[in-house]
């Protein structure tokens, strides 16, 4: 499968603790995107790579959340801390540069106790 | 503000008939406008995108218009199959084409057979 993967699919953790999620794009995407997709909702814009550069972090995303890409090939998203309002899916997308399209992993779903 | 909105309300229409679904948006001038399909506990998944100087785009069963004096854009499907009964979601890049996206809250469809 040459999909964009995302590891684990499920997490269930306790408030305070921290987790760390890990998305593999399609080899050739050079842009990474992080979102969070809460029950009836769209998904809402986390964080978005370039290579290994972060050009941009939602205002949304408070200090406990942080994104890498280290050599521009897959990413990892840590919530430190968590709380229960992290609860939510959280999704990973990529895309090339010659076109729009994202392709979206399955997501993580993340359970905080 | 800017706003993304489609129609929270579940459409519910009979196999066979053109579904319609709505995206309106406010405060934005977005470069193109997508839109995805998203089954339950999975990701989104691309079908069609339209730019600001196109007034429509079809695909198979799929046609997209968009209107940019009105900020809407229309999504129809053809011939509609119980298989097609999932969320759809519009997206816009906000970011002058370079494909970061906000989404829209999405539309659930179910076709009755």
């Amino acid at each position: 499968d040459t999909g964009v993967s995302q590891d684990p699919r499920h997490k269930i953790t306790k408030r305070g603790q921290n987790v760390t999620f890990r998305c593999d794009p399609i080899s050739e995407h050079n842009r990474l995107y992080w979102y969070r997709q809460t029950l009836g909702q769209g998904p809402e814009f986390l964080t978005y790579f370039q290579n290994e550069a972060q050009l941009e972090k939602s205002r949304l995303l408070s200090d406990r959340f942080s994104a890498e890409r280290p050599k521009g090939s897959f990413s990892t998203l840590e919530i430190q801390r968590t709380e229960q309002g992290d609860s939510a899916m959280y999704l990973c997308a990529s895309s090339g540069t010659d076109y729009n399209e994202q392709f979206f992993g399955p997501g993580t779903r993340l359970t905080v106790l | 503000s800017q706003k993304i909105e489609q129609n929270s309300e579940a459409l519910n229409i009979q196999e066979g008939k053109t579904a319609t679904l709505t995206c309106n948006y406010t405060n934005y001038s977005p470069a193109y406008l997508q839109w995805y399909r998203q089954d339950p506990g999975r990701g989104p998944v691309f079908l069609l995108l339209i730019r600001e100087n196109e007034k429509e785009k079809r695909k198979e069963r799929l046609k997209v218009t968009f209107d940019t004096t009105l900020k809407q854009s229309l999504f129809h499907i053809t011939a509609s199959q119980p298989a097609d009964s999932a969320t759809y979601l519009c997206a816009l890049d906000i970011s002058g084409g370079y494909q970061k996206v906000t989404f829209g809250t999405g539309t659930k469809l179910q076709v009755i057979p």
